[in-house]
């Protein structure tokens, strides 16, 4: 069974930087054609997807965010962070991370509960 | 950059099927994935590769991709399905549609 769970700060102000720590069981990060993506919901609003980090270290990112982004891994405790830069109140948003596997066409087949992150100054 | 369309609202009376269509370039050469999210819960994958369903979804979810749109189709819908409905592909990159508000009547 396939479980991750997002956590960090729930409020930030203005400027300062945002990380948020995937941990999840169910499947290694080492394995052909796995990874583990990051997506964020606004209050009342759609899905955003941010980045994916692959099994071998690769990674992806939307373009609109991509300076700002980065996403690594630590294989042999089982977590993927993610660091956001300079975050804006428009960064508010619940954060979910997700595994996906080439076999799912990279689909994303499970989801952590998400985690409420606040800028505010 | 690659883009996905779907209708902001579709409106289905109980117990009859609704269609919830995602727009793309060139769509059906693309695996089409759909979630389900209901507030304040994180979505749920129902369909994935445009037609195959995990386990545990219901068989009255069903997806179908012949062409532009590709389609996710909700037969005898329950009260319980009102949520909103995502599609998704993979481009190099992930991509999510708007999204789409399912009310059942």
């Amino acid at each position: 069974q396939i479980t991750l769970r997002e956590s960090g700060p729930t409020l930030l102000k203005p400027t300062q930087t945002l990380t948020l720590t995937c941990t999840f069981s169910g499947f290694s990060l080492s394995t052909n054609g796995v990874g583990v993506g990051w997506i964020r919901q606004p209050p009342g609003e759609a899905l955003e997807w941010l980045g994916f980090i692959f099994w071998d270290g690769d990674t992806r990112y939307n373009p609109s965010l991509k300076t700002t982004l980065t996403i690594t891994k630590d294989t042999t405790k089982n977590l993927v962070l993610l660091t956001k830069t300079n975050v804006d109140p428009v960064d508010t948003a619940t954060y979910y991370c997700a595994h996906g596997d080439e076999r799912g066409g990279y689909s994303l087949d499970s989801w952590g509960q998400g985690t409420l992150v606040t800028v505010s100054s | 950059s690659y883009e996905l369309t779907q209708p902001l609202s579709v409106s289905v009376a109980l117990g009859q099927t609704a269609r919830i269509t995602c727009e793309g370039n060139n769509i059906g050469s693309k695996n089409v994935h759909w979630y389900q999210q209901k507030p304040g819960q994180a979505p749920v994958m129902v369909v994935y590769r445009s037609s195959n369903r995990p386990s545990g979804i219901p068989e009255r979810f069903s997806g179908s991709n012949s062409g532009n749109p590709a389609t996710l189709t909700i037969s005898r819908v329950h009260p319980g399905d009102e949520a909103d409905y995502y599609c998704q592909v993979w481009d190099s990159i992930i991509v999510f549609g708007g999204g789409t508000k399912l009310t059942v009547l």
